[in-house]
Formats: structure tokens, sequence, C-alpha cells
């Protein structure tokens, strides 16, 4: 599948900050995702975008759908404690798989 | 409402030993289902993913199959394991109306 360079690699946050991550590709996608995983847990989907140019919000999360089709970002407002886990962006083109960034591992200073 | 079932959470095995994880997803019909391993601290891998019965494509060559017996059940399977096996098993499927995949709650899988 392709690249995804997502960053941070991790981040330690203030209780109340609000914090940004994001997802780069060298490829185009036709969908970008985000999901979020608590420790022993699978992922579970937080954001889906569709169109370029699109900002999406769930709660206090809100993601953009890069106008290139090549980047997306996920940000988070008023952090609370909660919102540890590892922060994943996922990209789909035409075909049935999903490429997978690393991961952002956030973690709340209470 | 569609759910997915993964078993079992846990598994400790010695080198060499076989292994078999279930996957089952209900509530849909013809899913895309998909295994996904997870080393510690990385990222997801896709390892099969399942377009229909008994279709079954591969993208990293190593030493797991995939199997799908039925519709809605995918089996991840080796006949020997070894110790880099050790990992974090995730299944998923496609929600196509949502383009969105669900994940199980995953196996963790220590081989020893």
């Amino acid at each position: 599948g392709q690249q995804l360079n997502q960053s941070p690699q991790s981040m330690f946050i203030q209780e109340g900050e609000d914090v940004s991550m994001n997802c780069t590709s060298s490829s185009i996608f036709n969908t970008w995702l985000w999901y979020k995983q608590d420790p022993g847990e699978g992922p579970v989907l937080l954001i889906a975008l569709y169109k370029a140019g699109e900002l999406t919000s769930n709660g206090r999360l809100t993601a953009q759908f890069g106008i290139t089709r090549k980047d997306s970002f996920l940000n988070i407002s008023a952090s609370i404690p909660s919102d540890v886990g590892i922060y994943f962006c996922a990209g789909l083109l035409n075909d049935y798989k999903l490429s997978f960034g690393a991961g952002t591992t956030v973690t709340v200073r209470a | 409402s569609q759910t997915i079932h993964q078993w079992p959470a846990t598994l400790v095995q010695p080198v060499g030993s076989p292994l078999s994880l279930e996957c089952t997803v209900e509530g849909t019909s013809n899913p895309n289902l998909y295994w996904y391993r997870q080393a510690a601290g990385r990222g997801l891998q896709l390892l099969f993913y399942s377009v229909g019965i008994g279709q079954i494509s591969s993208e990293v060559p190593q030493n797991l199959s995939a199997s799908r017996p039925q519709d809605r059940q995918f089996i991840l399977s080796s006949k020997k394991l070894l110790l880099s096996d050790s990992g974090f098993y995730l299944c998923a499927w496609e929600d196509r109306e949502h383009y969105g995949y669900t994940f199980g709650s995953g196996t963790r899988l220590t081989v020893v």
C-alpha cells in the first residue's frame, strides 16, 4: 500500500490544551480516516473524510481532508485524560485496502 | 446492527505449534474482510484481505495463511509459528456504506 507519514510520533499534552497531528502522503487518496486505539483494543473510527477540502467535526475532534488529497490533519480541542491513546490516520484510494500511518501516541498530563 | 467478533483475546503458543484465529461478522452480507498485524508500538500492517468466499489476497509473504470458508467468517492460520509471529492481530470488515473499516477487539499472540 501507499506510504503515509504521520506526525508527531508521540506527544505529551496538558489537560485542557488543543493539539494537532497530521498525515501526509506522496500519493492521493479519495478517503481519509482517523482512528483511535486504546491499549489492548482494536482501533475505533473517529472521523471519515470523503471530499478534498472537507472539514468535519465529531465533538471535540476536527479533521480536514487536504485540497491536494495528499494530506489530512486532526485537531483535539480541550484535551481530557480519556484522550490518551494512539491515533492513526488511514487513506483509501480506489481499491479495497486502507493504508495506515504509524500512529501518534498521545499522553495527557493531568 | 453489524458486529465483529474475534477470538481468542490472548494466546501464548510455543514455537513450531499451529495457529488458528477466527473472526466472524454479523449483520451484513458479503463484506470485505481483512487481517492486520500490529507489532508492539507500531502501526498496522495488512496481511490478507478477502472480497468473497474462497477469495484471499496476500499482502506480505510470510508464515501465515488465511481462509474464508463462509461469507462472514475469516480465519488466520499457521502450520508452524515463529517467534517473529508474535503481535496483536486485528480482523476488520469494510463498511461500504460509510467507507470505513470496523475492527475487532484483537488477539494478542505471544510465541515463546
